[in-house]
């Protein structure tokens, strides 16, 4: 089955400066791959997600990019913020239906 | 319009016990997943249902687990025979329609079991 790595555990980062998040998977049939932030007791909430036919994808400040060969994706934030402050997930699946495999999450600090 | 709602928001019971946790999908969601979060973990899959019935519960981890979703919308996970490390966040998500990946999550139910 899926199995996805996620790195690093933890990242501080100073306002403005920008933090990224890598993660790998290792089933070659994965195509779908969302990015979750969850803040200390609340639900995951989906901030950008990219299928595999694309190879980045960007929102405002936030980005992620997916190297299919490698299969790795990557989550970039700039100009970070203190509200950027939470856990963030990746996750991969097949789209057929399949549940999301989760990382382990980034626990990432934004210091004002 | 109204997102995934669970109840309840936390629940303690004591060793042995049996617990059901709701789930309330977003309406019209024809697939409907259950997730358990360990604490400093990613969520982990349970078991996942496309309308009234099972697709997978590969993630059930034995036979104390149960989970029903009768009319295909409302689901409820059940427990038997409560054991200490069941304590977890129980996470419910639904998306729309078949193929379509978006998985929309619930508050979810705090377990805890003393």
């Amino acid at each position: 089955g899926e199995n996805v790595e996620q790195h690093p555990s933890t990242l501080s980062v100073q306002e403005g400066d920008s933090a990224v998040i890598k993660c790998t998977y290792s089933d070659s049939a994965s195509n779908y791959f969302p990015w979750y932030k969850q803040e200390l007791g609340k639900r995951p909430q989906l901030i950008i997600d990219i299928r595999s036919n694309v190879g980045e994808k960007k929102d405002q400040r936030i980005a992620v990019t997916l190297n299919k060969t490698a299969k790795h994706f990557s989550l970039h934030i700039t100009e970070t913020q203190p509200e950027d402050s939470a856990v963030y997930f990746c996750a991969a699946t097949y789209s057929g239906n399949t549940p999301l495999v989760f990382g382990k999450g980034t626990r990432l600090s934004v210091i004002a | 319009g109204a997102g995934v709602s669970q109840t309840p928001s936390n629940k303690v019971t004591e060793k042995g016990k049996y617990v059901e946790l709701r789930c309330d999908p977003i309406s019209g969601h024809t697939a409907l997943y259950w997730y358990r979060q360990s604490l400093g973990q990613g969520p982990e899959f349970l078991i996942y249902f496309q309308g009234t019935g099972a697709a997978d519960d590969s993630g059930l981890p034995n036979d104390r687990f149960f989970a029903v979703r009768p009319e295909g919308s409302v689901s409820t996970l059940k427990i038997q025979r409560t054991e200490r490390g069941d304590s977890a966040v129980y996470l419910c998500a639904s998306s729309p329609a078949r193929g379509a990946s978006e998985q929309f999550f619930g508050p979810g139910t705090r377990l805890t079991v003393l």
